[in-house]
């Protein structure tokens, strides 16, 4: 019963490097998101996707980029990494929802990453 | 303007008492979805409890309720009977919109509730 499974679960990196977390679900949902956390800003959405092969730019998308090649999985890359990027990210995923509808996002558990 | 405000940094409450926490909201769309998150010192999101903005009822999933004021446009949390493993972060989120890609939820800043014996 895995649902949502972001690896790594902690990193280190130091500025300028590059790397790439890694969501995956298997609840066959459509549509999937990254958010990143920080203290006293709730979480901000990064990047999301309506399906495979397609992204769309958030609210904090700069210095980030994404991919969905395949429908359960979603990478969020960092191309040089810089301190302002130390932050948990979160992936969720959820069944297409509007408006009112009820479905909910279904997160991962976070990756904790810290930029030196 | 916040989208999403929650007023209440950090709340306590003791063993067995009932609690509120705040969520006041912004949006001028008439179809929208108001969502609570709890996140314990583990770390992860734990959906709760969902209101649409056409439901005519308070919403409830066991101890949690939500006090749905719409034309204050405030969604509150009710937790019944707190128990020691209430203690964590709460968020408050909401989906706006017709269709289309607006799945995306928009988060308060969190309320942080201790439960005291």
């Amino acid at each position: 019963n895995a649902g949502v499974t972001q690896t790594p679960k902690f990193r280190v990196l130091k500025t300028g490097q590059s790397m790439t977390l890694l969501c995956a679900q298997d609840m066959n949902h459509e549509y999937m998101y990254w958010y990143r956390q920080d203290p006293g800003m709730g979480l901000r959405l990064i990047h999301y996707s309506v399906g495979e092969g397609t992204t769309a730019k958030g609210e904090v998308p700069d210095g980030y980029n994404v991919s969905r090649l395949k429908k359960q999985n979603f990478l969020l890359g960092l191309e040089s990494a810089a301190p302002s990027q130390t932050s948990v990210y979160f992936c969720a995923s959820s069944y297409p929802g509007f408006g009112v509808s009820n479905q909910p996002q279904h997160f991962g558990d976070g990756t904790r990453l810290s930029i030196l | 303007a916040q989208k999403i405000t929650q007023t209440q940094p950090g709340m306590f409450v003791q063993e067995k008492e009932a609690v509120t926490l705040d969520c006041t909201y912004d949006t001028s769309d008439q179809s929208y979805g108001l969502f609570w998150y709890k996140q314990p010192s583990s770390g992860e999101m734990i959906f709760l409890i969902y209101q649409g903005s056409y439901d005519e009822q308070n919403a409830t999933e066991g101890r949690y309720s939500l006090n749905f004021q719409k034309a204050r446009k405030s969604a509150n949390l009710v937790i019944s009977a707190s128990q020691l493993g209430d203690s964590a972060m709460y968020f408050c989120a909401m989906r706006e919109g017709q269709g289309g890609t607006a799945s995306k939820l928009t988060f308060g800043t969190g309320t942080r509730l201790q439960v005291t014996l």
